[in-house]
């Protein structure tokens, strides 16, 4: 079965700095998606990327899809403490629904 | 407009009794999805429902979870007898179902199930 792993498990920013969570997929990617997810919350959607190659940007936060190494990263530029939470990564599995990778914590230092 | 809707917010029950969770899809959404996250363990897909359908049960964790979906719309979730091994947060998604199947999943806030 597809596996989604994320690394790092964990990262503590100083505002103001830009960081990159990745998201590597055991078996081939068709589709990807990005979610964030605060404490006791249920999860935003951030992004979806169908394509190889594809990038697509909302405000400071830009996710990319590498088909080929089955990856994909999402970065965030001059992070700020609304940024703080559980980033989520999915591919989708055999019946359209998501398999999730075990997400990364990020903390954004003021 | 309204988001997907979960209710209730947090149960809490004892082992051994039944519980029923509430999902409200977002409107004119057909795809409706279950999911658990448990401490540790990530998100779990449970089912799935195109329409009132749900296609393969595999995915529930054990008989004593059922599901089910009336009127294309509103989804329940039941436990019966419920475990402390059950406890986690129930996550309902919904999404439009589109040709190829890329669509996004919106998701409720979740239901926080502790049991006792």
């Amino acid at each position: 079965s597809q596996e989604l792993e994320q690394s790092p498990q964990s990262l503590i920013v100083q505002e103001g700095k830009n960081l990159t969570i990745n998201c590597t997929s055991s078996k081939t990617l068709y589709g990807l998606y990005w979610y964030k997810q605060k404490y006791g919350e249920g999860l935003i959607f951030l992004m979806m990327l169908q394509k190889g190659g594809e990038e697509k940007s909302h405000e400071k936060i830009t996710a990319k899809l590498d088909e080929k190494k089955q990856q994909s990263s999402l970065h965030i530029t001059a992070s700020q403490p609304s940024h703080a939470g559980i980033y989520l990564c999915g591919g989708r599995g055999s019946q359209g629904n998501l398999i999730f990778g075990k997400g990364t914590k990020l903390s954004v230092k003021p | 407009g309204a988001g997907v809707s979960q209710s209730p917010s947090n149960k809490v029950t004892e082992k051994g009794k039944d519980v029923e969770l509430r999902c409200d899809p977002i409107s004119g959404h057909t795809a409706l999805y279950w999911y658990r996250q448990s401490l540790g363990q990530g998100l779990e897909f449970l089912i799935y429902f195109q329409g009132n359908s749900a296609p393969d049960k595999s995915g529930l964790p054990s008989d004593r979870f059922s599901a089910e979906r009336t009127g294309g719309s509103v989804s329940t979730l039941t436990i019966q007898r419920t475990q402390q091994e059950d406890s986690a947060v129930y996550l309902c998604a919904s999404s439009l179902r589109l040709a190829g199947g890329h669509a996004a999943q919106y998701f409720g806030p979740g239901t926080r199930l502790t049991v006792l």
